[in-house]
């Protein structure tokens, strides 16, 4: 089945600079992927999505990246500001979307002033 | 947008007993929710696909005799924890993706206590 592997688990950055988050999936016929953020006790907040048509897409300070050879995907956040401390998810459908999603572990990032 | 609505938020429960946990699609029909569960400062875990009007597909692991799911409409599953016991406290959450959209909406989430 479908497995998803993020890194890093934990990442800390100063205010203004820029987070990565990497994710790897398993399936090669999932084709949506969509990024979360997450508050404590609080439903996923999806944040940007990404399906595998589409290698790039940005959203002002947030921007996902797609490598269907690779089967890995990423988020990256510019400008990072203390309002986007939270934990963040990547997703994978398993295979098409409108399946489940499965989800990597989580990254908790700290954006310190 | 599409909501999902889910009850209760939260439940504190004795060990042994049943709880219902509610999702309902407001204003589209879900032919299929996917419930997930949640332990503290881990990911979402995929628990079981419930299908409207056939039996739930449920993930290796997850025992179908203890986590009862019904989808009767096409607006309403629901998940039954039975005789539950302190291992089953945890944070489940219940998701649906509208037909002809994109993304998946999630439920508010229910916080299970088992004591």
């Amino acid at each position: 089945g479908e497995n998803v592997e993020q890194h890093p688990s934990t990442l800390s950055v100063q205010e203004g600079d820029s987070a990565v988050i990497k994710c790897t999936y398993s399936d090669s016929a999932s084709n949506y992927f969509p990024w979360y953020k997450q508050e404590l006790g609080k439903r996923p907040q999806l944040i940007i999505d990404i399906r595998s048509n589409v290698g790039e897409k940005k959203d002002q300070r947030i921007a996902v990246t797609l490598n269907k050879t690779a089967k890995h995907f990423s988020l990256h956040i510019t400008e990072t500001q203390p309002e986007d401390s939270a934990v963040y998810f990547c997703a994978a459908s398993i295979g098409q979307a409108g399946t489940a999603l499965i989800f990597g572990k989580g990254t908790t990032l700290s954006v310190s002033s | 947008g599409a909501v999902v609505s889910q009850h209760p938020s939260w439940v504190i429960c004795k060990s042994g007993t049943s709880v219902k946990i509610e999702c309902r699609s407001l204003d589209f029909q879900a032919t299929t929710m996917f419930w997930y569960r949640q332990f503290p400062k881990q990911s979402l875990m995929l628990m079981a696909t419930s299908n409207e009007g056939s039996k739930a597909t449920y993930e290796q692991g997850v025992e179908k005799d203890k986590f009862l799911i019904n989808h009767a409409s096409l607006t309403l599953s629901t998940l039954t924890v039975t005789s539950a016991h302190p291992e089953d406290s945890s944070f489940y959450i219940c998701s649906a993706r509208p037909s002809g959209g994109v993304g998946y909406t999630f439920g508010s989430g229910t916080r299970l206590t088992v004591v």
